[in-house]
C-alpha cells in the first residue's frame, strides 16, 4: 500500500505557542487528506477534510481558526495548532486518499502542551 | 447521521479459538463498510472492505443489511492477531470515514 508520513512524531510545547504538523504522501498524489484526532481509549474523530488547492472543510465543533489546515500540494498537508493549550494535547493522525479509494494513514503525532 | 457501534471495548480469546468482533451501523442509505487494524505501535491499516469480499489474514466479514451489521470473524485466532480493530463506514459517494470506538483483541497463548 501507499505510504503516508507525519512529522514530527511527537512534540512538546508550551501553552500559548503554535505547533505545525506535516502530513506527506510519499508515493502517490493525494487529492484529499484527512485530519483526525484520537483521544486515549477512544475512536478517531475526523477534524477536517482538505483538498489540494482549496479550503479545508471542518467537522462540526472543530474551530477552524485554531486548527489551521493547508493543503498546498498533492503530497503535503499541514495542520497548525494555534495558541495551543493543555486540552489540545492529543494524538493527531492524518490520512491521504484519492476520491473514494482506500485511505492510507500516517503514523500519528503525539502533541503534549504543557 | 451515520453511526458505527462496536459494543465490545475488550475481547480476549485463546489461540486457536474462533473470534468475532461485532460491528453495527446506522445509516439509511447504502454504506461501504471497512475494518481497520492497528497493531501495537503501528499505524492504522486497512484490513478488509465489504465490497472486495476477500479474506485477509484469515479474517472475513459479511455485510448484513437486515441486521445492519458487519461483524469480523476468524475461525482460529493467532497471537499475532492481537491488536485494536476499528469498524468504519463511508456513505456512498463520500470520501469521509466514520469510525467505531474500536475493540482491543487479545489472543492469549
Amino acid at each position: 500500500g501507499a505510504v503516508v508520513s507525519q512529522h514530527p512524531s511527537r512534540v512538546i510545547c508550551k501553552s500559548g505557542t503554535s505547533v505545525k504538523i506535516e502530513c506527506r504522501s510519499l508515493d502517490f498524489q493525494a487529492t484529499t487528506m484527512f485530519w483526525y484526532r484520537q483521544f486515549p481509549k477512544k475512536s478517531l474523530m475526523l477534524m477536517a477534510t482538505s483538498n489540494e488547492g482549496s479550503k479545508a472543510t471542518y467537522e462540526q465543533g472543530v474551530e477552524k481558526d485554531k486548527f489551521l489546515i493547508n493543503h498546498a500540494s498533492l503530497t503535503l498537508s499541514t495542520l497548525t495548532v494555534t495558541s495551543a493549550h493543555p486540552e489540545d494535547s492529543s494524538f493527531y493522525i492524518c490520512s491521504a486518499g484519492r476520491g473514494t479509494d482506500t485511505q492510507y494513514f500516517g503514523p500519528g503525532t503525539r502533541l503534549t502542551v504543557l | 447521521a451515520q453511526r458505527v457501534t462496536q459494543p465490545e471495548k475488550l475481547l480476549s480469546v485463546f489461540k486457536g479459538a474462533p473470534v468475532e468482533l461485532k460491528c453495527n451501523y446506522s445509516y439509511s442509505g447504502s454504506p461501504e463498510l471497512f475494518w481497520y487494524v492497528q497493531y501495537s505501535r503501528q499505524r492504522l491499516q486497512l484490513l478488509l472492505r465489504h465490497i472486495s469480499r476477500e479474506s485477509i489474514k484469515g479474517f472475513t466479514a459479511d455485510l448484513n443489511k437486515g441486521e445492519t451489521s458487519f461483524h469480523l470473524k476468524k475461525p482460529f485466532a493467532q497471537e499475532e492477531d492481537s491488536a485494536m480493530y476499528y469498524c468504519a463506514l463511508r456513505k456512498g459517494g463520500s470520501e469521509k470515514l466514520v469510525f467505531g470506538k474500536g475493540t482491543k483483541l487479545t489472543v492469549n497463548p
